[in-house]
């Protein structure tokens, strides 16, 4: 398997803008993560996916904050509309779930809004 | 207050000292714990598991002391290589699968 795979890798989008960034977890994974990491305050949870489903949302910072999973192959967390104080490197992570396996990350989307 | 709670750091060593991280978690229910580690612009990956027994997997090992709530990360002999950040993670048991990571430790070994 490819492992979890994001894209863009990079995005540089102005104020006001949509932006949407893909998932594509490892297949047979029923948990699905996104996180967004900034300096100050390190990796946080923005929600996360059992069987497409969305399970606890709470970390998502605002209604401009939206996450789908339409299938078991695909996710997409969208900016609408974004604001520079959205710059930050957002992860996807997979997992098989159960409380003792390994989360699989993504090489991450690294969103700058100008 | 954050659930996961680690020393930022920096922490720089010579080449071969040993050296600790410590990491305090709030939520008693938290079932199981975790290290990952990560490269400067790189993404997470799992170092390994902390069990109560605590474990051991060559230069690195790990305990879990539940009733002080906190876990540890030791690193004997350290490499150039290791230089990276750590971060500790709890996963919430009673039905969630949420992980939490704290901010991270980073390390620089240095020659």
């Amino acid at each position: 398997d490819a492992g979890v795979i994001q894209s863009p890798r990079h995005e540089v989008t102005e104020m006001g803008q949509e932006v949407t960034l893909r998932c594509k977890p490892i297949s047979g994974h029923d948990y699905l993560f996104w996180y967004r990491q900034t300096m100050m305050r390190g990796l946080e949870l923005l929600i996360y996916f059992n069987n497409n489903v969305p399970i606890d949302d709470s970390g998502m910072p605002e209604d401009r904050f939206s996450a789908k999973m339409p299938n078991a192959s695909f996710s997409t967390l969208k900016i609408q509309p974004s604001e520079p104080r959205d710059s930050a490197v957002y992860f996807c992570a997979s997992s098989e779930g159960y409380t003792n396996t390994e989360a699989f990350f993504g090489q991450g989307t690294r969103l700058t809004v100008v | 207050r954050k659930e996961v709670e680690q020393d930022p750091g920096p922490f720089n060593v010579p080449e071969g000292a040993t050296v600790a991280f410590n990491c305090t978690y709030s939520n008693s229910a938290s079932q199981s714990f975790f290290w990952y580690r990560q490269d400067c612009r790189k993404e997470p990956k799992l170092l390994m598991s902390v069990y109560s027994s605590g474990n051991e997997d060559g230069r690195f090992t790990a305990q879990l002391n539940r009733a002080s709530q906190y876990i540890s990360l030791l690193i004997r002999d350290s490499k150039l290589s290791d230089s990276a950040t750590y971060l500790c993670v709890g996963i919430s048991g009673a039905g969630s699968y949420q992980l939490t990571f704290g901010k991270g430790t980073k390390l620089s070994v240095i020659p």
